[in-house]
């Protein structure tokens, strides 16, 4: 079963910034918080990834609070082609693990 | 630099029948991962290969079973479909444990009638 908890929907006007929100409360000191995203009709994307200190690369910041017991994904402008489902997960780094995917969110970014 | 690719991108089976999915890992990794993903619902993990081998499953049945090959491709079979099999298969692979996450392919929709 999933290790997160997110909301099932969100909108966002083009051009501002997204943040979605995921619930980890029963994170392990050594797990991981990763975000993936899924386009339609595609395979699923990775997006970033961190431990406990906040992450940004070229796609999007992740800030995950200081318990770990959260995390936010943050797309800085979002665009019509970031309407996706967004998933979060937790996740060990060793062998023995995989991605377990829950619903995630479903985010329209509306024009 | 091709990433993951998965043949063929759809198909369509009997119930009754076999079906074998194919994947080919994106250069430089070398540990597979398939999942099933049914419609408006996320993917779910069946297992994986690493060095030749099943390394982990899911809550699959044995109908489903796999193979990867010496030069990382890998092969998803299914035994006896049934209709609750239809979905988009994925194929996920990642150099070692996937530490920097997965690259999945575009999938193979999967059809049964």
């Amino acid at each position: 079963d999933a290790k997160t908890t997110q909301p099932p929907s969100m909108d966002c006007a083009e051009g501002r910034a997204a943040n979605l929100p995921c619930n980890h409360s029963t994170i392990s000191g050594n797990e991981y918080v990763y975000w993936y995203r899924q386009i339609h009709s595609q395979g699923p994307q990775y997006i970033i990834h961190g431990l406990k200190n906040n992450e940004t690369n070229e796609m999007a910041s992740l800030i995950i609070t200081e318990d770990r017991k959260s995390s936010t994904l943050i797309l800085p402008h979002a665009t019509l082609r970031d309407t996706a489902v967004y998933y979060c997960i937790v996740r060990g780094d060793n062998y023995g693990q995989n991605f377990v995917f829950g619903p995630g969110t479903r985010l329209s970014v509306l024009p | 630099d091709a990433g993951v690719t998965q043949s063929p991108t759809h198909l369509i089976k009997t119930r009754g029948q076999q079906v074998t999915l194919r994947c080919s890992p994106k250069s430089g990794h070398d540990t597979v991962s398939w999942y099933q993903q049914a419609l408006g619902q996320g993917p779910q993990f069946i297992f994986q290969y690493y060095e030749e081998e099943e390394r982990q499953r899911g809550n699959f049945p044995d109908r489903f079973s796999g193979h990867q090959f010496p030069n990382y491709s890998s092969e998803l079979n299914v035994n006896a479909l049934l209709l609750g099999d239809s979905a988009l298969y994925l194929c996920a692979s990642s150099p070692g444990t996937g530490f920097y996450g997965y690259t999945f392919g575009s999938g193979t929709r999967l059809t049964v009638v």
